[in-house]
């Protein structure tokens, strides 16, 4: 079964504490993003990564972490340095040709408790 | 730097009505443009592209560079569009990392 994803789908986090997101996909693809998405300011770029070894920082990278060790797998980090944690993040990828679509997981709902 | 920008966050049309989703861009490249949507309980997933230049469920989208707009369109609206949509852009120009950008979303109602 074809497809990208995240993993867990909810998660509780104590203040202080680093945790890691996972997002996998078997689409071949290169390019891989993570976004996070909160009510009124749509999806905001994190990081990406348009092939293993090499990502780039978003709009919002302060407070996050990201490894491309693998082509498949693009793992997000959110140490206790980002402040305002409490998110729905969302991971995709896509081919680097232009014009192609993305691909996004289910989504992982981050709660610092 | 690019943007995308999206002025209306709701958007509430009766069944049968014309619907239009505004979407604007800022990018000094030849844009990439697409349309998502978000359908309750469901993933976010491609809606259209500019270059297709196609319709997909009755919704059509046309660049206008001279205004930088990327507006969705739908003659006669239906209850099961209902839902959030983000217009997107990604980059283009050569030995640049693709970047996709997303405007802030504008939540569809379609009311019976």
């Amino acid at each position: 079964d074809g497809g990208i994803t995240q993993s867990p789908k909810y998660l509780f986090r104590k203040e202080g504490q680093n945790v890691t997101l996972s997002c996998e996909q078997n689409l071949n693809h290169d390019a891989m993003y993570w976004y996070r998405q909160d009510p009124g300011q749509g999806l905001r770029l994190i990081y990406y990564s348009q092939i293993v070894n090499d990502f780039q920082k978003g709009d919002i990278a302060e407070g996050y972490s990201v490894s491309r060790e693998k082509k498949e797998s693009f793992p997000l980090t959110v140490t206790s340095a980002q402040k305002n944690p409490t998110a729905f993040y969302l991971c995709a990828s896509s081919s680097r040709r232009p014009n192609t679509e993305a691909f996004f997981g289910q989504g992982t709902r981050l709660t610092v408790v | 730097a690019q943007r995308v920008t999206q002025p209306e966050k709701l958007l509430s049309v009766f069944k049968g009505a014309p619907v239009e989703l505004k979407c604007n861009y800022s990018y000094s490249g030849s844009p990439e443009l697409f349309w998502y949507v978000q359908y309750s309980r469901q993933r976010l997933q491609l809606l259209l592209r500019h270059i297709s230049r196609e319709s997909i469920k009755g919704f059509t989208a046309d660049l206008n560079k001279g205004e930088t707009s990327f507006h969705l369109k739908k003659p006669f609206a239906q209850e099961e569009d209902s839902a959030m949509y983000y217009c997107a852009l990604s980059a283009t120009a050569a030995g640049s990392a693709r970047q996709l950008t997303f405007g802030s979303g504008t939540q569809l109602t379609v009311l019976p």
